[in-house]
């Protein structure tokens, strides 16, 4: 059975920091791989995904993830994080039968 | 074009009561999903729908939720009997069908249920 892992549940970083969301998956293939964000009273928005190709994908508000399939993991990375990135962020992945992980949310300290 | 819609945006009620709740899907998008989204809680897959294939049911959390989707378009989610852990968001979403790229879910605002 497919499934998705985000092991933190509550990080907090100092704007300006760099910030990694770890994702882990298990799934029978090479899966489509997701990662949403939801910032407070918003609904979900893509911050990117990865089909094929180019394992560093990158996304927007200078958003980028790695897929390591060894690891079978796909981690978020931002090297300098915002005020404004404090949300919850969402990993998922599947093909028709998406499946999310329970969401890490982020806090930024001034 | 349009977005996935959903209605009503809050929904209050009594415990023991039914409720119904509505989504609309971005046209020509033959997957529905419906989660749920509890205070602190992640997103929990309740049921997906593929085109006229039978409906994934593996997250409904109990007999009392059902869902259907009328001529691959519409989609209502039923809570019967509600009871006050049944408190939550329930998101829908859609997304295009088949092993391709343009696999990505766009979500609803979500209904804001309440049980009192």
């Amino acid at each position: 059975a497919q499934s998705v892992t985000q092991p933190d549940i509550h990080i907090t970083v100092s704007e300006g920091a760099s910030l990694e969301l770890r994702c882990n998956y298990s799934y029978g293939a090479t899966p489509y791989l997701f990662w949403y964000v939801q910032s407070p009273g918003q609904g979900l928005q893509l911050l990117l995904k990865y089909f094929s190709g180019d394992t560093l994908v990158q996304g927007i508000k200078g958003f980028e993830a790695e897929f390591k399939r060894s690891q079978s993991s796909f981690n978020l990375r931002k090297p300098s994080v915002h005020w404004s990135d404090a949300a919850e962020y969402f990993c998922a992945v599947g093909n028709n039968d998406m499946r999310f992980g329970a969401g890490t949310r982020l806090t930024v300290k001034p | 074009g349009a977005g996935v819609s959903q209605s009503p945006s809050n929904k209050v009620t009594e415990k023991g009561k039914d409720v119904e709740l509505r989504c609309d899907p971005i046209s020509g998008h033959t997957a529905l999903y419906w989660y749920r989204q509890s205070l602190g809680q992640g997103l929990e897959f309740l049921i997906y729908f593929q085109g006229n294939s039978a409906p994934d049911k593996s997250g409904l959390p109990s007999d009392r939720f059902s869902a259907e989707r009328t001529g691959g378009s519409v989609s209502t989610l039923t809570i019967q009997r509600t009871q006050q852990e049944d408190s939550a968001v329930y998101l829908c979403a859609s997304s295009f069908s088949g092993a391709s790229p343009w696999n990505e879910q766009f979500f609803g605002p979500g209904t804001r249920l309440t049980v009192l």
